[in-house]
């Protein structure tokens, strides 16, 4: 079964920084890119972040460009997000989700998704 | 703000059918046939149920199906069930990068 549990959310001041991680199992984990979406309380959908299954090539939004790190450790079936300089507006469930490629494309299906691990920021 | 522009809120009774729409622009959802739809229940990690405007991932009922003309694009959902109670969210490609609507609150009356 394809399964992703995210860890390393929790409460930080802004400012402040988190690693997020994604364990993924079930898939071979190297052929997949991955990604981060996030989701602020009551709001919609918003994609973070995505790295191509090598790790060799990395994707932002604007929003988080120049503060957030998406990098992955392809020993370990694990995907992180590197979160630094938080905001009161990156308070949001992040969730890490699978795409059906390699190669991230903007056009892919987020077709399995984690069950989310949650950042607050304040103060 | 969303990008892409959905009602808050739909509902139904069981066995009737609903949609939802989706609406964004030439430069997304008019643009390409790359619209998703996602299902979420409450407290729950979002679920495709359609993907490329109208395809089905394996195990989603065709009682969901979707289509798209011009800037907006639909998801129905036919011979509604109690458990098609959900949140709903449109997305589509949008060249280099990827967009979501604000949701839809599906009721099953």
């Amino acid at each position: 079964e394809v399964q992703l549990v995210e860890s390393g959310g929790g409460l930080v001041q802004p400012g402040g920084s988190l690693r997020l991680s994604c364990a993924a199992s079930g898939f071979t984990f190297i052929h997949y890119a991955m990604s981060w979406v996030r989701q602020a309380p009551g709001k919609g959908l918003e994609w973070v972040s995505a790295i191509s299954g090598s790790g060799g090539t990395t994707y932002y939004a604007d929003s988080v460009k120049g503060r957030f790190t998406i990098s992955r450790d392809n020993s370990k079936n694990t995907v992180y997000l590197q979160i630094n300089s938080l905001r009161a507006e990156d308070s949001a469930i992040y969730y890490c989700a699978k795409t059906d490629s390699t190669a991230f494309y903007y056009f892919d299906p987020f077709e399995v998704w984690g069950q989310g691990t949650m950042v607050t920021v304040s103060s | 703000q969303s990008a892409l522009t959905q009602p808050p809120s739909a509902s139904g009774p069981p066995g009737q059918s609903v949609t939802i729409s989706c609406t964004g622009t030439s430069s997304d959802v008019g643009g390409y046939n790359y619209v998703s739809w996602y299902q979420q229940h409450l407290g729950k990690a979002p679920k495709v149920m359609i993907y490329e405007v109208s395809k089905r991932p394996s195990g989603v009922p065709d009682r969901f199906s979707g289509s798209k003309s011009g800037n907006t694009a639909s998801l129905t959902v036919s011979g509604l069930q109690a458990e098609d109670e959900a949140d709903y969210y449109c997305s589509s490609y949008a060249g280099y990068n990827v967009v979501f609507g604000g949701g839809t609150k599906l009721t099953v009356l």
